[in-house]
């Protein structure tokens, strides 16, 4: 079966200081991967999203990026974090195939407070 | 371009209450609508979606009806439980990749 773990789950940052957070699926061949925000009282935003290793798409401009260095591992980086990052991240994969499926699977999520 | 709106929260109900939670859409072409649902503490998990109109879609005693003549998808639920709050929102898909445009969430708080 299918897992997907994203790591850590909870993060203190100074602003200025530098991210990462990662992503890896199990079970499952070239899936597209993504990464969202929800920050406090608002929706989710799309960040990002791959279908393939080193094939990133970014949605909304900001202070971060990604990266797939593999085919089942994603990353979110930034170099200077702002407060403005602060937030929960999810990450997600879904089937390859795209199309109007939309079930997307997600980590359990990663909790980043910037002070 | 694409988006959802659904009602604001939090929604406190009684157990065994009858819950709507109402999502209007605005889309380009014809989407599908799904509704996710996250629990305390974790991710998000799918919880049922309509590919076309008039499709119904259903499951733990949730149901959901994708109306195109009113862009709407509403969830909604007989009898709710303690076990059942959560935050739920509303998605939608025009195109391929799985770049789902959601809601901005519903929070369901339900009491004994």
């Amino acid at each position: 079966s299918q897992t997907i773990h994203q790591w850590p789950a909870t993060l203190v940052q100074p602003v200025g200081s530098p991210l990462s957070l990662e992503c890896t699926v199990e079970g499952t061949s070239n899936p597209n991967l993504y990464w969202y925000r929800q920050a406090a009282g608002r929706g989710l935003q799309l960040l990002f999203y791959s279908v393939g290793i080193g094939q990133i798409s970014s949605e909304v401009p900001q202070n971060l990026s990604a990266s797939r260095p593999q085919d089942r591992q994603f990353i979110l980086s930034s170099k200077k974090l702002l407060l403005s990052d602060s937030g929960f991240y999810l990450c997600a994969w879904s089937d390859e195939t795209g199309g109007y499926n939309g079930e997307l699977f997600f980590g359990e999520g990663s909790r980043l407070t910037v002070l | 371009g694409n988006s959802v709106t659904q009602m604001e929260g939090p929604v406190t109900l009684s157990e065994e209450a009858f819950l709507t939670i109402n999502c209007t859409y605005t889309a380009t072409g014809y989407p599908s609508l799904f509704w996710y649902v996250q629990y305390p503490g974790e991710g998000l998990q799918l919880l049922l979606k309509a590919t076309k109109a008039d499709d119904k879609g259903s499951n733990k005693g949730f149901e959901a009806t994708y109306r195109k003549e009113t862009t709407s998808f509403h969830l909604e639920k007989g009898s709710v439980q303690v076990s059942d709050s959560a935050v739920y929102f509303c998605a939608l898909n025009t195109g391929g990749g799985n770049k789902l445009t959601f809601g901005t969430g519903t929070q369901l708080k339900v009491e004994l």
